[in-house]
């Protein structure tokens, strides 16, 4: 099966711009993540959708950060404006699972982002 | 709340030395126990996993137990390989959640 896609890779922007990422999680599963890995520490959860609603946004810094699911299966992550400290890797993953029970998260390869 | 304490790194290691990289949790309940894996330029993968206390773990000649009674699932391996050189991440999925809490990961390298 195909994996977790996200683009772009690499992103250069400077403080105060806008940047998008964008996911496509495996097909079927119907629950999607956005993660934030700054340097040197874990992947924090930045937001949950099972389908097109949202689970848990609890951590998402809503004043600059968006994310949106429509269909229910691709997903855009937001940034406007950026800061210096939004410098990190975003990672998607995705599950098959519902909202409750342990299962496995597929992760893509990750989004780098630089902010000068 | 929940959360994951990881044995901090980096571990350089040689060629078919043990490893142990320790990792213990906070948390309510009977949460799933992870390590997933980083190799260099690619995503993270997981390597192994536990949902009940003393399950075990195991893949790649790598293994975890899920020890209750110390909260801890610690990873080991008893030859380590050159191969092996990636980030190590432990992580729980709480009770009655669908997302993972991650450590701080732990760089371990591995030298001929």
């Amino acid at each position: 099966e195909a994996g977790v896609a996200q683009s772009p890779r690499y992103k250069i922007i400077e403080k105060r711009q806008s940047v998008a990422f964008w996911c496509n999680p495996i097909s079927g599963h119907a629950t999607l993540y956005w993660y934030q890995q700054i340097l040197g520490q874990g992947p924090k959860l930045l937001i949950q959708f099972q389908n097109n609603g949202v689970v848990d946004d609890s951590q998402l810094p809503k004043d600059r950060f968006s994310a949106e699911r429509l269909k229910g299966v691709d997903s855009t992550l937001k940034i406007q404006p950026a800061k210096l400290e939004d410098s990190a890797v975003y990672l998607c993953a995705s599950s098959f699972a519902g909202p409750s029970g342990a299962n496995v998260l597929t992760f893509g390869a990750g989004s780098r982002l630089t902010v000068l | 709340g929940d959360s994951v304490t990881q044995m901090e790194g980096p571990v350089t290691l040689s060629e078919e030395a043990c490893l142990t990289i320790n990792c213990t949790y906070t948390a309510t309940g009977y949460p799933s126990l992870f390590w997933y894996v980083q190799y260099p330029g690619e995503g993270l993968q997981l390597l192994l996993k536990a949902t009940k206390a003393d399950d075990k773990g195991s893949n790649k000649g790598f293994e975890a137990t899920y020890r209750k009674e110390t909260t801890s699932f610690h990873l080991e391996k008893g030859s380590v390989q050159v191969s092996d050189s990636a980030v190590y991440f432990c992580a729980l999925n709480p009770t009655g959640a669908n997302n993972l809490f991650f450590g701080t990961g732990t760089r371990l390298t591995v030298i001929p």
